[in-house]
């Protein structure tokens, strides 16, 4: 069974407007961690936002905001105001003991 | 600037040869990966080193190996034996490898592309 699920193949958003990439995870644990990461088209991932599971508040990080929803096992990435800069890959992972375990991505593309 | 270096970026193997991956960091980090990533898939660990001298396998280590002889380098060689090795690999460093289940920020480098001709 799939423990990291990022629904969303792609996505076409308009420069400015506010975007939501959905995560789901499954995991037994009640300690766990969610982050995400963008990967641009160089390559590297880049560290965006971090939720661990006992935070009571959601975290934030400038225009990036995790929507965590414990009960429903949801932790999607919220972008404001989104920028061209913004097209990328993101990925969903999930701390799981000493493993980090990835979801597929989203391809986000912002149309000017 | 401190940061983590693959080399090289795109990389061409005949079926049968052995390959070699270069990492190379100057965070000060003890704790180095090394993650596989297909299209379509999130990254899987190959191998991961908490400190010098010491590494373990990861998920999908079959037909590849590492060494950590310097703190701040971690090769990765892609051996005949791994079966599908056309892939885009990636390094990645934290401080520690607790303290990165805590966090989890890791930083990575730009990847190297490997195809199998």
């Amino acid at each position: 069974a799939q423990k990291i699920t990022q629904t969303q193949p792609g996505m076409f958003v308009q420069e400015k407007e506010a975007v939501t990439l959905d995560c789901t995870y499954d995991t037994s644990d009640q300690s766990y961690g969610l982050f995400w990461y963008k990967q641009p088209s160089s390559g590297e991932m880049i560290f965006l936002i971090y939720q661990g599971s006992y935070d009571e508040q959601n975290a934030t990080e400038g225009r990036y905001s995790l929507n965590f929803q414990k009960a429903r096992k949801s932790a999607n990435l919220v972008i404001s105001a989104s920028q061209l800069g913004d097209s990328a890959m993101y990925f969903c992972a999930m701390r799981e003991g000493y493993q980090l375990i990835w979801g597929a991505g989203t391809k986000l593309i912002i149309k000017p | 600037d401190g940061g983590i270096t693959q080399s090289p970026k795109y990389l061409f193997r005949k079926e049968g040869q052995n390959v070699t991956l270069s990492c190379e960091q100057n965070l000060n980090h003890d704790a180095m990966y090394w993650y596989r990533q297909d299209p379509g898939q999130g990254l899987r660990l190959i191998y991961y080193s908490q400190i010098v001298n010491d590494f373990q396998k990861g998920d999908i280590a079959e037909g590849y190996s590492v060494s950590r002889e310097k703190k701040e380098s971690f090769p990765l060689t892609v051996t005949s034996a791994q079966k599908n090795p056309t892939a885009f690999y990636l390094c990645a460093s934290t401080l520690s490898h607790l303290g990165y289940t805590n966090t989890g920020e890791l930083f990575f480098g730009e990847g190297s592309r490997l195809t199998v001709l």
